[in-house]
């Protein structure tokens, strides 16, 4: 089956930093590539998404990158803000009897101190 | 975006009683739930997989007449854990996903489940 990993377990910034969070996955397969975020005791949230057909994804702050041949892709946040932190977890996806279910990694705590 | 409801938000039982929890697409239409459990500062665990109309797909480990999951409608899913022990107090998570073939999964809000 698939395997994600996720890399740094925890991540320390100072508001206005950047803010990087790497995933790696074993299944050439996988082609969707979704990140969640997840305050605490609350639910995990869209933030971006990747398909397998792109390299690259931007949406004001947040950007991902894929990169297919090496089975890693990356979340990058810029300008951190301290509502920024929370819980982040990648999730690697392919179809499998018609529903796209991910395989997800353990997550990165990410802290930003104001 | 769609919305997934969750009920209830918490609960609290007795060791060897049953408890169940009802995950809801409130407006669309949900070909698959999934349910998933997290321990504090940990991942998501894939418990099972729902489809409205069949038996759920358990995942390897799950007990699965321990979790009973019924995915009765296209917009309902329970889960019951029976007979819960302590070491089942977890936070419980469904997500469903809509039409078949899309990509995006719509989580529901959780239980928090604390068996005394």
């Amino acid at each position: 089956g698939e395997n994600v990993e996720q890399h740094p377990s925890t991540l320390s910034v100072q508001e206005g930093d950047s803010a990087v969070i790497k995933c790696t996955y074993s299944d050439s397969a996988s082609n969707y590539f979704p990140w969640y975020k997840q305050e605490l005791g609350k639910r995990p949230q869209l933030i971006i998404d990747i398909r397998s057909n792109v390299g690259e994804k931007k949406d004001q702050r947040i950007a991902v990158t894929l990169n297919k041949t090496a089975k890693h892709f990356s979340l990058h946040i810029t300008e951190t803000q301290p509502e920024d932190s929370a819980v982040y977890f990648c999730a690697a996806s392919k179809s499998q009897g018609g529903s796209y279910i991910p395989t997800f990694g353990r997550g990165t705590s990410l802290i930003v101190h104001p | 975006g769609a919305v997934v409801s969750q009920h209830p938000s918490r609960v609290i039982c007795k060791s060897g009683t049953s408890v169940k929890i009802e995950c809801r697409s409130l407006d669309f239409q949900a070909t698959t739930m999934f349910w998933y459990r997290q321990f504090p500062k940990k991942s998501l665990m894939l418990m099972a997989t729902s489809n409205e109309g069949s038996k759920a797909t358990y995942e390897q480990g799950v007990e699965k007449d321990k979790f009973l999951i019924n995915h009765a409608s296209l917009t309902l899913s329970t889960l019951t854990v029976t007979s819960a022990h302590p070491e089942d107090s977890s936070f419980y998570i469904c997500s469903a996903i809509g039409l078949a073939g899309r990509y995006e999964q719509y989580f529901g809000p959780g239980t928090r489940l604390t068996v005394t």
